[in-house]
């Protein structure tokens, strides 16, 4: 199984918005409504920031949401920050209870 | 405050076997789902093994299929992942993690490094 799909690396200005795109198959992403998204600073563990496609845990900033159409799921931060600066991995369950992440991403806050 | 705390890791030579310990605290063990997954120095996260509430489902990425065993003790609040026939390419920060699900994983620890090398 490969992995899913993420940009290596996306860049915006503080207060601007971006998106981060999660492309997998109909076995994956497609097939269930089950995406979550991480968030994982330099030597720090991974922090869950959406699950579900859409749902946020308490605690997490209302900048953060989640979607999805078809086979890919997309993660958009708004009112980028210095702070939201990190690798972010999406994650969807594949079947048979078995777990797949995207390559990551390095968002760079310019 | 929900804590998963990994021990275990080391350096360890090709061939070799390893057993690393995730204890929690702060939420009830039993009624969480628990899995490792790891993270290869510089690279990507990848799932490694879950174990569902009572130990009686267990489901691993096919690389360390009859390699690797997943357990957990709920009267101890703690995870295990025994390492068998270990090879470099298993050289990554090993994470356990909670979730209600299979695929949302809301706490996680710290990690514990596992090196396979001669």
């Amino acid at each position: 199984q490969s992995a899913l799909t993420q940009p290596a690396s996306v860049s915006g200005s503080p207060g601007q918005s971006i998106t981060i795109s999660c492309t997998g198959t109909s076995s994956d992403v497609g097939g269930y409504n089950y995406v979550s998204w991480y968030q994982q600073h330099p030597g720090k563990a991974p922090k869950l920031m959406i699950f579900d496609v859409t749902k946020r845990p308490s605690g997490v900033s209302n900048r953060f949401s989640g979607s999805k159409s078809g086979n890919t799921a997309s993660l958009t931060i708004s009112g980028l920050q210095a702070e939201d600066e990190a690798d972010y991995y999406c994650c969807s369950y594949v079947s048979s209870s078995t777990v797949i992440f995207g390559g990551g991403t390095k968002l760079t806050v310019l | 405050e929900v804590q998963l705390v990994e021990s275990g890791g080391g350096l360890v030579q090709p061939g070799g076997s390893l057993r690393l310990s995730c204890a929690a605290s702060g939420f009830t063990f039993s009624s969480y789902w628990m899995s490792w997954v790891r993270q290869a120095p510089g690279r990507g996260l990848e799932w490694v093994a879950n174990i569902n509430q009572d130990g009686s489902e267990k489901y691993y990425v096919n690389s360390v299929k009859g390699r690797f065993t997943i357990s957990r003790d709920n009267a101890k609040n703690s995870l295990f992942l025994q390492m068998n026939s270990l090879r470099a390419e298993d050289t990554a920060v090993y994470f356990c993690a909670s979730s209600a699900t299979p695929a949302d994983f809301d706490y996680w620890g710290q990690g514990t490094l596992v090196t396979v090398s001669s």
